[in-house]
Protein backbone atom coordinates (compact mmCIF):
# COMPACT_ATOMS: atom_id res chain seq x y z
CA UNK A 1 0.00 0.00 0.00
CA UNK A 2 0.95 3.50 -0.37
CA UNK A 3 1.49 3.85 3.39
CA UNK A 4 1.75 1.45 6.92
CA UNK A 5 -1.97 0.61 7.67
CA UNK A 6 -2.60 -0.05 11.20
CA UNK A 7 -6.36 -1.50 12.73
CA UNK A 8 -8.14 -1.29 14.25
CA UNK A 9 -7.58 2.46 15.26
CA UNK A 10 -9.34 1.88 18.02
CA UNK A 11 -9.37 -0.88 20.37
CA UNK A 12 -11.60 -0.50 23.60
CA UNK A 13 -11.19 -4.31 25.65
CA UNK A 14 -12.01 -5.20 29.28
CA UNK A 15 -9.45 -6.21 31.35
CA UNK A 16 -8.58 -10.31 30.99
CA UNK A 17 -9.65 -10.21 26.90
CA UNK A 18 -7.00 -10.59 24.24
CA UNK A 19 -6.54 -8.27 21.69
CA UNK A 20 -5.14 -8.34 18.09
CA UNK A 21 -3.48 -5.28 16.36
CA UNK A 22 -2.56 -5.42 12.46
CA UNK A 23 0.28 -3.81 10.64
CA UNK A 24 -0.04 -3.72 7.20
CA UNK A 25 3.61 -2.13 6.35
CA UNK A 26 4.40 -0.53 2.62
CA UNK A 27 4.36 -2.98 -0.06
CA UNK A 28 8.60 -3.92 -0.36
CA UNK A 29 9.41 -2.60 3.00
CA UNK A 30 11.85 -5.74 4.47
CA UNK A 31 11.37 -4.06 8.16
CA UNK A 32 9.17 -3.98 10.56
CA UNK A 33 8.85 -2.45 13.99
CA UNK A 34 6.32 -2.06 16.65
CA UNK A 35 6.29 0.49 19.36
CA UNK A 36 4.12 1.54 22.59
CA UNK A 37 3.46 4.96 23.30
CA UNK A 38 2.13 5.26 26.63
CA UNK A 39 0.28 8.83 27.54
CA UNK A 40 2.97 11.92 27.57
CA UNK A 41 5.77 9.01 27.38
CA UNK A 42 8.22 8.59 24.50
CA UNK A 43 8.55 5.51 21.85
CA UNK A 44 8.98 2.27 23.58
CA UNK A 45 10.43 -0.25 21.67
CA UNK A 46 8.50 -3.36 21.70
CA UNK A 47 9.77 -6.06 18.52
CA UNK A 48 11.56 -5.95 15.19
CA UNK A 49 11.05 -8.20 12.16
CA UNK A 50 13.13 -8.50 9.25
CA UNK A 51 11.06 -10.58 6.87
CA UNK A 52 9.18 -13.01 8.82
CA UNK A 53 11.83 -13.41 11.98
CA UNK A 54 12.13 -11.31 14.33
CA UNK A 55 15.97 -10.84 15.47
CA UNK A 56 14.99 -8.43 18.33
CA UNK A 57 12.41 -8.92 20.60
CA UNK A 58 13.67 -7.93 23.63
CA UNK A 59 11.25 -5.24 24.10
CA UNK A 60 8.29 -7.47 24.84
CA UNK A 61 7.21 -6.36 27.87
CA UNK A 62 5.95 -10.07 29.12
CA UNK A 63 4.71 -13.52 27.63
CA UNK A 64 1.60 -12.21 27.66
CA UNK A 65 2.63 -10.16 24.41
CA UNK A 66 3.48 -12.13 21.15
CA UNK A 67 3.90 -10.82 17.58
CA UNK A 68 3.97 -12.81 13.96
CA UNK A 69 4.93 -11.97 10.89
CA UNK A 70 3.48 -13.81 7.43
CA UNK A 71 4.61 -14.09 3.89
CA UNK A 72 7.02 -10.73 5.03
CA UNK A 73 3.98 -8.29 5.00
CA UNK A 74 1.17 -8.18 7.55
CA UNK A 75 2.01 -8.26 11.51
CA UNK A 76 -0.18 -9.11 14.13
CA UNK A 77 0.69 -7.98 17.62
CA UNK A 78 -1.57 -10.41 20.43
CA UNK A 79 -1.48 -9.19 23.99
CA UNK A 80 -3.56 -12.08 26.14
CA UNK A 81 -4.91 -11.32 28.99
CA UNK A 82 -5.10 -7.74 28.78
CA UNK A 83 -4.42 -5.59 31.72
CA UNK A 84 -5.07 -1.68 32.36
CA UNK A 85 -1.70 -1.27 31.69
CA UNK A 86 -1.27 -2.15 28.92
CA UNK A 87 -3.54 0.76 27.98
CA UNK A 88 -1.68 2.65 24.93
CA UNK A 89 -1.04 3.66 21.57
CA UNK A 90 0.73 0.53 19.78
CA UNK A 91 2.80 2.07 16.86
CA UNK A 92 3.97 0.23 13.58
CA UNK A 93 6.79 1.60 11.43
CA UNK A 94 8.48 -0.45 8.50
CA UNK A 95 11.66 0.40 6.21
CA UNK A 96 13.49 -0.94 3.76
CA UNK A 97 17.43 -1.89 4.37
CA UNK A 98 18.45 -1.15 1.28
CA UNK A 99 16.54 2.85 1.24
CA UNK A 100 17.42 5.95 3.20
CA UNK A 101 16.87 4.56 6.96
CA UNK A 102 13.92 6.45 8.14
CA UNK A 103 10.90 4.53 9.60
CA UNK A 104 7.78 4.89 8.20
CA UNK A 105 4.77 5.14 11.07
CA UNK A 106 0.78 3.77 10.84
CA UNK A 107 -1.25 6.18 13.04
CA UNK A 108 -1.15 3.88 15.51
CA UNK A 109 -3.96 1.47 17.18
CA UNK A 110 -5.13 2.93 20.55
CA UNK A 111 -5.88 0.59 22.62
CA UNK A 112 -7.57 1.14 26.37
CA UNK A 113 -8.21 -1.73 29.11
CA UNK A 114 -11.03 -1.26 30.87
CA UNK B 1 24.13 0.62 22.16
CA UNK B 2 23.09 4.07 21.71
CA UNK B 3 21.02 6.67 22.98
CA UNK B 4 19.40 9.47 22.56
CA UNK B 5 18.73 12.52 25.48
CA UNK B 6 16.28 15.30 24.76
CA UNK B 7 16.80 18.16 26.71
CA UNK B 8 13.22 19.73 27.66
CA UNK B 9 10.50 17.73 27.82
CA UNK B 10 7.95 20.68 27.26
CA UNK B 11 9.20 24.06 25.29
CA UNK B 12 7.53 26.98 25.09
CA UNK B 13 7.53 29.46 21.86
CA UNK B 14 5.95 32.85 21.05
CA UNK B 15 4.74 32.92 17.34
CA UNK B 16 7.38 33.96 15.36
CA UNK B 17 9.86 33.14 17.73
CA UNK B 18 12.87 30.88 17.37
CA UNK B 19 12.17 27.22 17.84
CA UNK B 20 15.59 25.61 19.36
CA UNK B 21 14.41 21.51 20.67
CA UNK B 22 18.07 20.13 22.07
CA UNK B 23 18.70 16.30 20.86
CA UNK B 24 22.34 14.69 22.11
CA UNK B 25 23.18 11.07 20.95
CA UNK B 26 25.98 9.03 22.91
CA UNK B 27 29.41 9.11 21.67
CA UNK B 28 29.81 6.74 18.72
CA UNK B 29 28.58 8.26 15.13
CA UNK B 30 25.28 6.65 14.01
CA UNK B 31 24.80 6.13 10.76
CA UNK B 32 21.91 8.16 10.42
CA UNK B 33 19.91 10.87 12.80
CA UNK B 34 16.23 11.81 12.57
CA UNK B 35 13.92 14.51 13.64
CA UNK B 36 10.27 13.02 13.85
CA UNK B 37 6.79 15.15 14.46
CA UNK B 38 3.84 13.44 15.98
CA UNK B 39 0.61 15.89 15.57
CA UNK B 40 -2.16 14.90 17.94
CA UNK B 41 -3.67 11.33 17.72
CA UNK B 42 -1.53 10.31 14.55
CA UNK B 43 1.76 8.54 13.90
CA UNK B 44 4.86 10.18 13.54
CA UNK B 45 6.03 12.26 10.52
CA UNK B 46 9.55 12.69 8.94
CA UNK B 47 10.47 16.35 9.64
CA UNK B 48 14.51 15.97 8.58
CA UNK B 49 17.40 13.49 8.64
CA UNK B 50 21.12 13.34 8.68
CA UNK B 51 23.25 10.87 6.45
CA UNK B 52 26.38 12.37 6.65
CA UNK B 53 25.95 13.97 2.93
CA UNK B 54 26.38 17.82 5.06
CA UNK B 55 26.09 18.77 8.55
CA UNK B 56 23.23 21.30 8.40
CA UNK B 57 20.15 19.63 7.34
CA UNK B 58 17.03 21.31 6.09
CA UNK B 59 13.79 19.75 6.34
CA UNK B 60 9.64 20.10 5.76
CA UNK B 61 8.13 23.45 7.32
CA UNK B 62 10.89 25.42 7.55
CA UNK B 63 12.80 23.33 9.89
CA UNK B 64 16.29 22.25 10.26
CA UNK B 65 19.20 20.61 12.33
CA UNK B 66 22.70 21.12 12.25
CA UNK B 67 24.80 17.43 13.49
CA UNK B 68 27.93 18.83 15.69
CA UNK B 69 30.04 15.86 15.91
CA UNK B 70 31.75 17.91 18.47
CA UNK B 71 29.18 18.12 20.51
CA UNK B 72 27.43 14.69 20.00
CA UNK B 73 24.40 16.81 19.05
CA UNK B 74 21.59 17.15 16.70
CA UNK B 75 19.41 20.47 17.73
CA UNK B 76 16.24 20.82 15.39
CA UNK B 77 15.68 24.82 15.03
CA UNK B 78 13.31 26.96 13.07
CA UNK B 79 13.64 30.50 12.77
CA UNK B 80 9.68 31.92 13.38
CA UNK B 81 7.43 29.55 15.01
CA UNK B 82 4.27 29.35 13.94
CA UNK B 83 0.88 28.22 15.41
CA UNK B 84 0.88 24.76 13.88
CA UNK B 85 4.38 23.83 14.80
CA UNK B 86 2.42 22.83 18.40
CA UNK B 87 3.14 19.04 18.31
CA UNK B 88 5.44 16.45 19.62
CA UNK B 89 8.99 16.33 18.34
CA UNK B 90 11.14 13.05 18.96
CA UNK B 91 14.85 12.77 17.54
CA UNK B 92 15.80 9.11 16.65
CA UNK B 93 19.50 7.73 16.28
CA UNK B 94 20.09 4.42 14.43
CA UNK B 95 22.50 1.93 15.67
CA UNK B 96 25.62 1.06 13.68
CA UNK B 97 24.05 -1.84 11.40
CA UNK B 98 21.19 0.63 10.54
CA UNK B 99 18.43 -1.99 11.60
CA UNK B 100 17.41 -0.37 14.81
CA UNK B 101 16.24 2.78 15.79
CA UNK B 102 16.73 4.89 19.11
CA UNK B 103 14.54 7.25 19.89
CA UNK B 104 14.16 10.22 22.76
CA UNK B 105 11.77 11.01 25.04
CA UNK B 106 10.09 13.42 23.27
CA UNK B 107 9.58 17.28 23.38
CA UNK B 108 6.30 19.00 23.66
CA UNK B 109 6.18 22.12 21.66
CA UNK B 110 3.68 25.09 22.84
CA UNK B 111 3.58 28.04 20.38
CA UNK B 112 1.87 30.79 22.61
CA UNK B 113 -0.23 33.32 20.30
Amino acid sequence: GAGVSQSPSNKVTEKGKDVELRCDPISGHTALYWYRQSLGQGLEFLIYFQGNSAPDKSGLPSDRFSAERTGGSVSTLTIQRTQQEDSAVYLCASNTITGTGELFFGEGSRLTVL
Amino acid sequence: AQSVTQLGSHVSVSEGALVLLRCNYSSSVPPYLFWYVQYPNQGLQLLLKYTSAATLVKGINGFEAEFKKSETSFHLTKPSAHMSDAAEYFCAVTSNTGNQFYFGTGTSLTVIP
